[in-house]
């Protein structure tokens, strides 16, 4: 079965930088797009982007165009989100997701 | 602003039917396939229909989803406390080459 295993939680400071693991496992690594999407505290949920980890090529919502990178690395089946230039309102869990099946989530928190 | 719309509360009693909506246009559930997510407190959403229609396996057969033009509609019978939970919806955006979700909906089991 599908399973996304994300790294832990992070405590940063403004105008830091995170960069969240998910590593995959129970299917084709190359074969789907891997999304991530995150939901700041008691909201909904937002899409930040994709990552084609076969060509490595991505696509990130208008939002978060110049502040999230998508990489991967096909040897051990993971790929990173990073974003930089953090700011309070980035205090978010944030979720891979491929074809419906979404890691555990990893919380950032960013505070002075 | 969510581009699906969805009404952010719903509400039921034991063993009754609801529905929640979720409304679209031709660039995402006219044209892609809907998925719909059950989200309890402090966890990952789950996939309750993915491909429009379909059910992964441990999902009971009291959840359907139907689909018309650029609305869809999840649909709860036999209604349990346990299905307590916000619930999104999500498609695909051909104008955005990218994922959309709706608001959410908190349902209710009075």
């Amino acid at each position: 079965q599908v399973q996304l295993v994300q790294s832990g939680a992070a405590v940063k400071k403004p105008g830091a930088s995170v960069k969240v693991s998910c590593k995959a496992s129970g299917y084709t690594f190359t074969g789907y797009y891997m999304h991530w999407v995150r939901q700041a505290p008691g909201q909904g949920l937002e899409w930040m982007g994709w990552i084609n980890p076969k060509s490595g090529g991505t696509n990130y919502a208008q939002k978060f165009q110049g502040r999230v990178t998508m990489t991967r690395d096909t040897s051990i089946s993971t790929v990173y989100m990073e974003v930089s230039s953090l700011r309070s309102d980035d205090t978010a869990v944030y979720y891979c997701m491929v074809e419906g099946n979404w890691g555990q989530g990893t919380l950032v928190i960013v505070s002075s | 602003q969510s581009v699906l719309t969805q009404p952010p509360s719903a509400s039921g009693t034991p063993g009754q039917r609801v529905t929640i909506s979720c409304s679209g246009s031709n660039s995402n559930i006219g044209s892609n396939y809907v998925y719909w997510y059950q989200q309890l407190p402090g966890t990952a959403p789950k996939v309750l229909i993915y491909r429009n229609n379909q059910r992964p396996s441990g999902v009971p057969d009291r959840f359907s989803n139907s689909k018309s033009g650029t609305s869809t509609s999840l649909a709860i019978s036999g209604l349990r406390s346990e299905d307590e939970a916000d619930y999104y919806c999500e498609a695909w955006d051909d104008s955005l080459s990218g994922l959309i979700f709706g608001g959410g909906t908190k349902l209710t089991v009075l």
